[in-house]
């Protein structure tokens, strides 16, 4: 079965400052998607960044980046230069990479950016 | 364009009741997702349209659950006899999906069903 951990349920940070947000994943398969998804109050699911398994060059969008590390399962978010914006909470979710692609969430990380 | 709008936007209904939810995907999507978020959780999947047809409804907790998308765009989440503990944010999301490639899922706003 495929599960998705979230292990911080709170993170903080300075504006202007870095934050790194943890995720694991557990599969069997060797072709899969790995997404970071924000959402804000409004409850709108915005997607972040995303990473295909078989590519070895992290993902990067801008101020948001990832660590993908294949071995051992683990998808984390680095932003750098915190924005108030960034505040939201934050979903790592996965995806078999097959037509089938109904979305695995952890529970969310909650991120607060202090001015 | 536009984004995926799901209607409507809070829907409280009493024990016992039916109702609707509606989502609209991007135009041109062919595939459509049904996700539940309970309070503190992550989403959890429902069922899966692609074009007509559910591909997927493994997540549909049980009978009383049952959506629909007859031709292939607009989506219909009806939910019978609802009960308290299906208060919850219904998501739904809509992808390309071409053979051979996963696309992302772009989710609307969801709905907040209360059940008093």
């Amino acid at each position: 079965a495929q599960t998705v951990t979230q292990s911080q349920p709170e993170m903080s940070v300075q504006e202007a400052e870095t934050v790194t947000l943890s995720c694991t994943y557990d599969t069997s398969e060797s072709d899969y998607y790995l997404f970071w998804y924000k959402q804000p109050p409004s409850r709108q699911m915005i997607l972040v960044i995303r990473q295909e398994a078989y590519k070895q060059q992290n993902a990067t969008e801008n101020r948001f980046s990832v660590n993908f590390q294949k071995a051992a399962k683990s998808f984390s978010l680095k932003i750098s230069d915190s924005q108030l914006g960034d505040a939201a909470m934050y979903f790592c979710a996965y995806t078999r990479g097959s037509t089938l692609g109904r979305l695995y969430f952890g529970r969310g990380t909650q991120l607060t950016v202090w001015p | 364009g536009a984004g995926v709008s799901q209607t409507p936007s809070n829907k409280v209904t009493e024990k016992g009741k039916y109702v609707e939810l509606r989502c609209d995907p991007i135009s041109g999507h062919t595939a459509l997702y049904w996700y539940r978020q309970s309070l503190g959780q992550g989403p959890e999947f429902l069922i899966y349209f692609q074009g007509t047809g559910a591909a997927d409804d493994s997540g549909l907790p049980n009978d009383r659950f049952f959506a629909v998308r007859p031709e292939g765009s607009v989506s219909t989440l009806k939910i019978q006899r609802t009960e308290r503990g299906d208060s919850a944010v219904y998501l739904c999301a809509s992808s390309w999906e071409t053979s051979g490639e996963t696309d992302t899922q772009y989710f609307g706003p969801g709905t907040r069903l209360t059940v008093l």
